[in-house]
């Protein structure tokens, strides 16, 4: 099992650009998650999707889109990006919910934003 | 507002050194501490608490929850330099999905 991937692992954007991070997870889990980990900042939930076809906003959904394509993946929209949202972002998995499953980080996506 | 906050940010030990790591918490809905390891990537899993004063070990690595004053600690005994790593803590909260919060972390260096 590859567990939780991540593509790209490094993208730089300028200004305005638009990108997609993609997340698969093959372990069959239920719940995916979106993360953004900033210097001194802690991990901060983006947007998250409890099952295949529902998503709901995290802590900092602003300037973030997500789709639940199907079971396995959970793909991560900036439709405009902006220096502020340089930072590495973690996609993670859970069999369920997380107060009952633990978490299945990847192994994150660098992005800077010029 | 929510919050989780460790103390120390950063430390330094040697090798052989028993380490202490504190977390607090303010959370609403608060329903368990978790504490995660993260050395060059991404964070992996060590403890769930959810019950105070049980204490979850693995190997040297044991982990405790207050809820009356809302902290946990981690220890990590007879530390290795493999034990270099940021320490997570974080507070899930929430319905029956349940979401995480977490705390800036604590680096931890060991030397030899």
């Amino acid at each position: 099992n590859a567990g939780v991937t991540q593509t790209p692992k490094f993208q730089v954007l300028k200004t305005g650009q638009s990108m997609t991070l993609q997340c698969a997870q093959d372990m069959n889990h239920n719940s995916m998650y979106w993360y953004r980990q900033d210097p001194g900042m802690g991990l901060r939930l983006i947007y998250y999707s409890a099952s295949e076809g529902t998503t709901d906003k995290g802590e900092v959904p602003n300037g973030y889109n997500v789709s639940r394509l199907n079971k396995r993946e959970f793909s991560l929209r900036l439709e405009s990006a902006a220096p502020s949202q340089t930072s590495v972002y973690f996609c993670a998995s859970s069999e369920g919910a997380s107060t009952l499953y633990e978490q299945y980080f990847g192994p994150g996506t660098r992005l800077t934003v010029t | 507002e929510d919050k989780v906050v460790q103390s120390p940010l950063s430390l330094v030990v040697h090798e052989g050194d028993t380490v202490t790591l504190n977390c607090s918490y303010e959370v609403t809905n608060f329903r368990s501490l978790l504490w995660y390891k993260q050395e060059k990537k991404a964070p992996t899993f060590l403890f769930m608490l959810t019950s105070s004063g049980i204490e979850k070990k693995s190997g040297r690595l044991s982990s405790i929850l207050d809820k009356k004053e809302l902290f946990s600690i981690l220890n990590i005994t007879a530390t290795q330099t493999g034990d270099s790593a940021i320490y997570l803590c974080a507070g899930l909260y929430g319905g029956s999905q349940g979401n995480l919060i977490f705390g800036k972390g604590t680096k931890l260096s060991v030397k030899p």
